[in-house]
């Protein structure tokens, strides 16, 4: 079975602290994909990242941070000086067979300026 | 401009009624799904679709219908039989088919109240 657990519901930090979000996977599938979404409160998920499970290098986008660890199951997400446009829910899925993707039940981000 | 178009954003329907979300895409994916979403938790997989006129139960598909007679659209029904109707629905895309896990893309979603 697939699973994806994000411990912190919510998250609150004041403007310029780092953050970092934490996503732990579980499957048996020898290859698979990791992704990260945001959720702004308009509602629409927007596409962050993509990783696969071959690929172990950190991944690093402007602030945006990724750190994909194969050994502890976990793929997190570090924001670097967070601003206030960085408030969102976001959200760890796991993609497996037939294209269909498991989500986390979503972090809530707020950056208090 | 490609993406997913969703409409309306906001339904308000009486109890008992069906009512039917649309999903639309210019992007030429093969792939589209429909989730569910409701407060404080994360998405669930309704149905999705891997080409034209085939589509696939997801983990929650009791109390919804879909059609896949085009390419691009992939409307949603949400049937009376659906015992708590009110949720956030998002559609989805990627590029497809089969096998695939290419990234899916969201529309902006439609959040649904029956009254």
């Amino acid at each position: 079975a697939q699973k994806v657990t994000q411990a912190q519901t919510e998250i609150s930090v004041v403007e310029k602290e780092d953050v970092t979000l934490d996503c732990v996977y579980e499957t048996r599938d020898t290859t698979y994909y990791l992704f990260w979404y945001k959720q702004p409160p308009s509602g629409e998920l927007v596409f962050l990242i993509r990783r696969n499970s071959f690929d172990e290098q950190n991944e690093i986008s402007g602030r945006y941070s990724w750190n994909f660890q194969k050994s502890t199951s976990s793929f997190n997400f570090t924001i670097t000086a967070s601003q206030v446009v960085d408030s969102a829910v976001y959200f760890c899925a796991l993609s497996h067979s037939g294209s269909r993707l498991t989500f986390g039940e979503g972090t809530q981000l707020t950056v208090n300026p | 401009d490609g993406g997913i178009t969703q409409s309306p954003k906001y339904l308000f329907r009486k109890e008992g009624q069906n009512v039917t979300l649309s999903c639309e895409q210019n992007l030429n994916h093969d792939a589209m799904y429909w989730y569910r979403q409701d407060p404080g938790q994360g998405l669930r997989l309704i149905y999705y679709s891997q080409i034209v006129n085939d589509f696939q139960k997801g983990d929650i598909a009791e109390g919804y219908s879909v059609s896949r007679e085009k390419k691009e659209s992939f409307p949603l029904t949400v049937t009376s039989a659906q015992k708590n109707p009110t949720a956030f629905y998002l559609c989805a895309s990627s590029i497809g088919p089969y096998g695939s896990t290419d990234t899916q893309y969201f529309g902006p979603g439609t959040r649904l109240t029956v009254l």
